[in-house]
């Protein structure tokens, strides 16, 4: 694809409730991030995936999240039984491989939690 | 752990006028790469420049360069000729080579340029 694609762009959602953030990468890209960016804030790293394999998932704020890549093409970043202080800007990369190239960023995922 | 320190939180400057944003970093890699990041009012993340840590001479594109001193952690972004469209939040990031490929993002610094 042209460039990385998120969706869907915006989620308002009820405290409690399970949402799924999805992450297409640019085509041919093997490895994928996954960032969350607090309003006025740098993004922090929260896991990311070579292929179909999560390398690193120390990021994850708690077990309410996690994040799978089956196909080692899209992404779900799933938050469970969400809470307030989720509510932050969730962002996709991907790089063509992993530890030498530049992340190319999607246009992010804003989640709301009432 | 990498930290990245952006220690100019906004700065304005008149329209072709040059600015520089700040970034010092601190780690005890030695081989790593450093990025500037874009952030428009769109909010999408957009990259501006990358400088290799192995790489002595400073990275350039076009109005963008950057002041890469490794020896005194410090990779600051030059913009020449500044634009109305240049007017964003910057980011720094760092990023080691190998093992986790993660970005450490500093705290931003954002950029108004003024007509």
């Amino acid at each position: 694809g042209a460039g990385v694609s998120q969706s869907p762009r915006y989620k308002v959602t009820k405290r409690g409730q399970d949402v799924a953030l999805r992450c297409d990468p640019i085509s041919g890209h093997v490895s994928l991030y996954w960032y969350r960016q607090a309003l006025g804030q740098g993004p922090e790293f929260l896991t990311y995936f070579n292929y179909e394999a999560q390398q690193d998932k120390s990021g994850l704020p708690n077990d309410r999240f996690s994040a799978e890549r089956p196909e080692g093409s899209i992404s779900t970043l799933t938050i469970q039984r969400t809470e307030q202080r989720d509510s932050a800007m969730y962002r996709c990369a991907s790089s063509l491989a992993a530890g030498q190239e530049t992340q190319y960023f999607g246009p992010g995922t804003r989640l709301l939690v009432l | 752990a990498q930290t990245v320190t952006q220690s100019q939180p906004e700065m304005s400057v008149q329209e072709a006028e040059t600015v520089t944003l700040s970034c010092t970093y601190d780690t005890s890699e030695n081989n790593y790469y450093l990025f500037w990041y874009k952030q428009p009012p769109s909010r999408q993340m957009i990259l501006v420049i990358r400088q290799e840590a192995y790489k002595q001479q400073n990275a350039t594109e076009n109005r963008f360069s950057v002041n890469f001193q490794k020896a005194a952690k410090s990779f600051s972004l030059k913009i020449s000729d500044s634009q109305l469209g240049d007017t964003a939040m910057y980011f720094c990031a760092f990023m080691k080579h190998g093992g986790a490929q993660k970005l450490v993002f500093g705290q931003g610094t954002r950029l108004t340029i003024n007509p």
